[in-house]
């Protein structure tokens, strides 16, 4: 049984430059929500996915985006990168939201430079 | 607000030490409790939870206790060993949200 699957797992970009990042969920799991962990740092909520809507946001910049698509995946997107935004990007998936059953994927290593 | 204090690291130990990280909160409501652990170039994984006070979660040797009266929800290990040489991440859900609140994770170093 295929955890959360993330995609690509390294990418630099230039700053400005914008990016898609994606995860696939678990399998029978229909929430999405992405986390932001800087170096040193824990992971800070970027916003949550369920039914292909934004259901809750962090405090994040509307440089931030996402979807999610009738087979549950998701993408992350960020626009006119800043350095700042060099960070592992995490996918987490569970079933209607419910904490306890939440996985993380393995993140995607993204450096701006 | 939500959030979570830890211990700072680096903690490094010998093989069969006793370990203990050090974990406060601070929340509204009646919040969840977790202790998630991320081994190098991994994701995090679940090592513990506590959804009510007194509760005590408890997972590979690892043990923590929610204490309401002290917000604290210090975590534990008898006897450690190399392969627990990882992050240790504590976390809180409040209990009319879905989003975890991290502290800022604590490196643990085991010596043989």
């Amino acid at each position: 049984d295929a955890g959360v699957t993330q995609s690509p797992t390294h990418l630099i970009k230039t700053r400005g430059q914008q990016v898609t990042l994606r995860c696939s969920p678990k399998s029978g799991h229909d929430t999405v929500s992405w986390y932001q962990q800087a170096l040193g740092q824990g992971p800070q909520f970027i916003f949550q996915y369920y039914e292909e809507e934004e259901r809750q946001r962090g405090n994040f910049p509307d440089r931030f985006s996402g979807h999610q698509f009738p087979n549950y995946s998701s993408e992350l997107n960020v626009n006119a990168l800043l350095l700042g935004d060099s960070a592992l990007y995490l996918c987490a998936s569970s079933l209607g939201g419910r904490l306890n059953g939440y996985t993380f994927g393995s993140g995607t290593r993204l450096t701006v430079v | 607000g939500n959030s979570v204090t830890q211990m700072e690291g680096p903690v490094t130990l010998s093989e069969e030490a006793f370990l203990t990280i050090n974990c406060t909160y601070t929340a509204t409501g009646y919040p969840s409790l977790f202790w998630y652990v991320q081994y190098p170039g991994e994701g995090l994984q679940l090592l513990l939870k506590a959804t009510k006070a007194d509760d005590k979660g408890s997972n590979k040797g690892f043990e923590a206790t929610y204490r309401k009266e002290t917000t604290s929800f210090h975590l534990e290990k008898g006897s450690v060993q190399v392969s627990d040489s990882a992050v240790y991440f504590c976390a809180l859900v409040r209990d009319t949200g879905n989003q975890f609140y991290f502290g800022t994770g604590t490196s643990l170093t085991v010596i043989p």
